[in-house]
């Protein structure tokens, strides 16, 4: 299994409030991903990262931050969380061809 | 923008049973892989293919892509109970990828 972790795992937040998620990787690979997955939609790519402070938007970025400050770490900021951003985020790295994924953090926003 | 459709949406089968799931789009995709996902947990890699016209077997599996790198085929031989899951496709643009909605498959004992 690729080395990814999430934390938390699990996280219950009132809306307003900021809300930071972690990726840690331990392969070394170039890029990073996070998405969220909802009933209906599937995995949406909300930021990714080709390497070490350079970033760029997928397809739902509005009210998401990131930042990538070293290889093995990938942040996923929420400025002012909403109930529409209750979801599961999942970290992917990829190695060109291919992503793997890490665990997931299951997020509700109330 | 690239779109992956998969079908069917849903599937429940008897175990021993023989099924194929589809993963359809208008794109032309640099590879394309298949994942499987179980509830809490994140998708788990089962393939990837490159290739238009190539056909990959991982034991009772076996997975098709396209000639014109558009759409792709899993087979599942004889489908077991350990077979349930949410089967997902991705497809590979530059260095992104675009998901399909998923195939729920649930194979009964």
């Amino acid at each position: 299994d690729a080395g990814i972790t999430q934390s938390p795992r699990h996280k219950v937040t009132e809306t307003g409030t900021p809300v930071t998620l972690r990726c840690h990787q331990t392969e070394n690979h170039r890029y990073m991903y996070w998405y969220r997955q909802d009933p209906g939609h599937g995995l949406r790519l909300i930021h990714y990262s080709y390497g070490v402070k350079d970033t760029d938007k997928g397809e739902v970025s509005d009210g998401y931050s990131v930042s990538r400050s070293k290889t093995e770490d990938f942040l996923l900021t929420l400025e002012s969380a909403t109930s529409s951003q209750t979801s599961v985020y999942f970290c992917a790295i990829s190695n060109q061809e291919t992503q793997y994924f890490g665990p997931g953090t299951r997020l509700l926003v109330l | 923008t690239q779109l992956l459709e998969q079908s069917p949406q849903f599937l429940s089968i008897q175990e021993g049973e023989n099924l194929t799931v589809y993963c359809n789009s208008s794109s032309v995709f640099s590879s394309l892989q298949w994942y499987r996902q179980e509830p809490g947990e994140g998708p788990v890699l089962l393939v990837t293919v490159v290739t238009g016209g190539e056909v990959k077997k991982l034991k009772r599996l076996t997975f098709q892509f396209g000639d014109a790198r558009k759409d792709s085929s899993l087979h599942i031989t004889a489908a077991q109970p350990g077979d349930t899951g949410l089967y997902l496709c991705a497809g590979e643009y530059g260095q992104n990828f675009v998901f399909g909605p998923g195939t729920r498959l649930s194979v009964l004992p």
